[in-house]
């Protein structure tokens, strides 16, 4: 299996722009979680889904981030307009129905000059 | 606040030394994992360890788990240049029958092992 997989892998953007982050899940894995990783705040999880369906958002920062995910094999977050602030690593990680791991992968990391 | 807290923050042996790096919660739990990042990648699971097991093995990994003292300790025996990385500890709540398997994580303690 290839296992989780993120594009782009680094992303540098100016304020106010859109940013898109994609993220294709392990096969058969129906859970998916984006978090984003920062010195200063360590690791978030900013939203999960389950069978697709968003479950908990409750750590997206504001509006300006939303989250997809229209099918069992891929998932976006998307930033607009994006700060400075953003600046950060995003990763996306999978897990099985039944199992407690969860399967991270390589993350993106994105840059908001 | 953080559901799980590391310590120490930063941790830096010799190769061929034990490293012991312990993690505290402060709710109930269904399990803790273990996680162990190197530098620019994402993380990888070590060891899982449920809420009525209060040790378990893997390789020259030991993590133990006391839930009366909500804290956790992960042992690397003989460490390796290799065992160099971030690891963080995680822990699993779940509510009524649901299963998502949503994790908190800790702020990790930076293991440096000198060759």
């Amino acid at each position: 299996d290839a296992g989780v997989i993120q594009s782009p892998r680094h992303e540098v953007t100016e304020m106010g722009q859109e940013v898109t982050l994609r993220c294709k899940p392990i096969s058969g894995h129906n859970s998916l979680f984006w978090y984003r990783q920062t010195m200063m705040r360590g690791l978030e999880l900013l939203i999960y889904f389950n069978n697709n369906v968003p479950i908990d958002d409750s750590g997206m920062p504001e509006d300006r981030f939303s989250a997809k995910m229209p099918n069992a094999s891929f998932s976006t977050l998307k930033i607009q307009p994006s700060e400075p602030r953003d600046s950060a690593v995003y990763f996306c990680a999978s897990r099985s129905s039944g199992y407690y791991e969860q399967y991270f992968g390589p993350g993106t990391r994105l840059t908001v000059t | 606040s953080q559901q799980g807290e590391e310590d120490p923050q930063a941790l830096s042996i010799q190769e061929g030394e034990n490293a012991t790096m312990n993690c505290s919660y402060k709710t109930s739990i269904n399990n803790l994992q273990w996680y162990r990042q190197n530098s620019g990648r994402g993380l990888v699971h070590l060891i899982l360890i449920r809420s009525n097991e209060r040790e378990k093995h893997s390789g020259r990994l030991r993590v133990t788990l006391d839930t009366s003292k909500k804290s956790s300790s992960l042992l690397i025996t003989a460490s390796r240049a290799a065992d160099t990385a971030s690891y963080f500890c995680a822990t699993g709540i779940y509510a009524g029958g649901t299963s998502y398997g949503k994790l908190t994580f800790g702020q990790g303690t930076i293991l440096t092992v000198h060759p």
